[in-house]
């Protein structure tokens, strides 16, 4: 089965770290770019990173750089955000999805046409 | 960064009527333009891609039209699953998404 399933989420405090899994079935993971997907309570969906299906490009929205890092294993079929630093306003639910291409281009990208359940990250004190 | 405005931002209709979304763009994106649908405690499900083409699966209800900066989703006849939020997404310059429409049910 195709699909796509998130873990890594919960409860942290301002200023600490989470990391989220995102593993990945059903189709040949490194042909296909990947991104981390967030959607804060009642704000639009936001791209907050994204990897190239060789992992030798990378993306981070200006809202998380220095502080995001998006990496995957493709011998383990796996996507991974390393959150750093967190802040109130990352709580969300995070979704990983999968491009319909491998990579960016010259700024054009892809469209995302699967997607995982998300995780929910809440940023509290 | 591009800017997608969607309108209206809830459509109050009945099942059985036509649904007319709207999607503009701050710049041209040719026609990469994308619809998603996002139904309650649900990830968002591709339904449209390149301004007119329906994904696997999609029923033929669904419709897209447009390029350049302006777009539509069309729902010719609503079913009762068809009630949710539709997003548009842009790929033309990196990927930004539209604030969405809430279709509710009249």
């Amino acid at each position: 089965e195709v699909q796509l399933l998130e873990s890594g989420g919960g409860l942290v405090q301002p200023g600490g770290s989470l990391r989220l899994s995102c593993g990945a079935s059903g189709f040949t993971f490194s042909n296909y770019a990947m991104s981390w997907v967030r959607q804060a309570p009642g704000k639009r969906l936001e791209r907050v990173s994204g990897i190239s299906g060789d992992g030798g490009a990378t993306y981070n929205a200006d809202s998380v750089r220095g502080r995001f890092t998006i990496s995957r294993d493709n011998s383990k079929n796996t996507l991974y955000l390393q959150m750093n630093s967190l802040r109130p306003e990352d709580t969300a639910v995070y979704y990983c999805a999968k491009g319909d291409l491998g990579y960016c281009s010259g700024g054009r990208c892809y469209y995302l046409d699967l997607w995982g359940q998300g995780t929910l990250v809440t940023v509290s004190s | 960064e591009i800017v997608l405005t969607q309108s209206p931002a809830t459509l109050s209709l009945s099942p059985g009527e036509r649904a007319t979304l709207s999607c503009r763009t701050s710049q041209s994106v040719s026609s990469y333009l994308a619809w998603y649908q996002q139904k309650p405690g649900q990830a968002p499900r591709l339904l449209i891609y390149d301004a007119s083409n329906r994904a696997t699966g999609i029923p033929a209800r669904f419709s897209g039209s447009g390029s350049g900066t302006d777009f539509t989703l069309t729902i010719s006849s609503l079913e009762p699953e068809d009630f949710a939020v539709y997003y548009c997404q842009q790929r033309s310059n990196l990927i930004t998404f539209g604030q969405g429409t809430r279709l509710e049910i009249k």
